[in-house]
């Protein structure tokens, strides 16, 4: 069965720094995708950036990138010089290749950036 | 401007008693989602839809009907509320349901209050 963790409930950076949350997944498929979204204070449910895992390339877009570490079954989200609206929870998720309707969310973890 | 409209935004129903959840996209997608956030829980998937066409339920209770009258509309109706109901209900669209690399984009989501 599909599951997707992440352990860090919360995590409070300095603003202008670099952050990492961690995310792992387990899937018996081959094919799978995987997604970062952000929910923001006013509960706006935002898509960050996805990571095929067929490519062995990290995604990048913007001030967010991947660390895809597919033996680990790990996505770690980057968000380098981070702002003040960066605050928000931040989803990762997993959509196998075969189970196209469904996407699988982890639990969530709240990033506070202090000024 | 929103390009996934959910109406209500707050919804506050008795027990025993029947509402529907309004959803509407207008990014041009074919296949279209509701998914539901309880306190302190991950997103979970309900429903996808494919050209009007129920593709997945994993929804336990009949008590959750989708409706879609149109292409773009992916209505909600719950009967028979429950307390347990009470959550933030959201409605999701991609461009194709049959491809598990569509990324999906949210609405800002319904809460409801079942007292």
């Amino acid at each position: 069965a599909q599951k997707v963790t992440q352990t860090q409930t919360s995590i409070s950076v300095m603003e202008k720094t670099t952050v990492t949350m961690d995310c792992v997944y387990e899937t018996q498929d081959s094919s799978y995708f995987l997604f970062w979204y952000k929910q923001t204070a006013s509960g706006e449910i935002v898509f960050l950036i996805r990571q095929d895992s067929y490519k062995k390339e990290n995604a990048t877009v913007g001030h967010y990138s991947l660390n895809f570490q597919k033996p680990k079954s790990s996505i770690g989200l980057i968000i380098t010089a981070t702002q003040i609206e960066d605050s928000a929870v931040y989803f990762c998720a997993m959509r196998e290749g075969y189970n196209q309707g469904k996407l699988i969310f982890g639990q969530g973890t709240k990033l506070s950036i202090k000024p | 401007d929103p390009k996934i409209i959910q109406k209500p935004k707050y919804l506050v129903a008795v027990t025993g008693s029947e509402k529907i959840l309004i959803c509407e996209q207008y990014l041009g997608h074919n296949a279209m989602y509701w998914y539901r956030q309880s306190a302190k829980k991950p997103l979970e998937f309900m429903f996808s839809y494919s050209y009007q066409k129920l593709m997945d339920n994993q929804t336990a209770s009949s008590r959750f009907q989708p409706q879609s009258s149109k292409k773009n509309h992916l209505d909600l109706q719950i009967t028979a509320l429950k307390p347990d109901d009470s959550a933030t209900y959201f409605c999701a669209s991609s461009q194709e349901r049959l491809s598990s690399a569509e990324t999906l984009y949210f609405g800002s989501g319904t809460r409801l209050t079942v007292l």
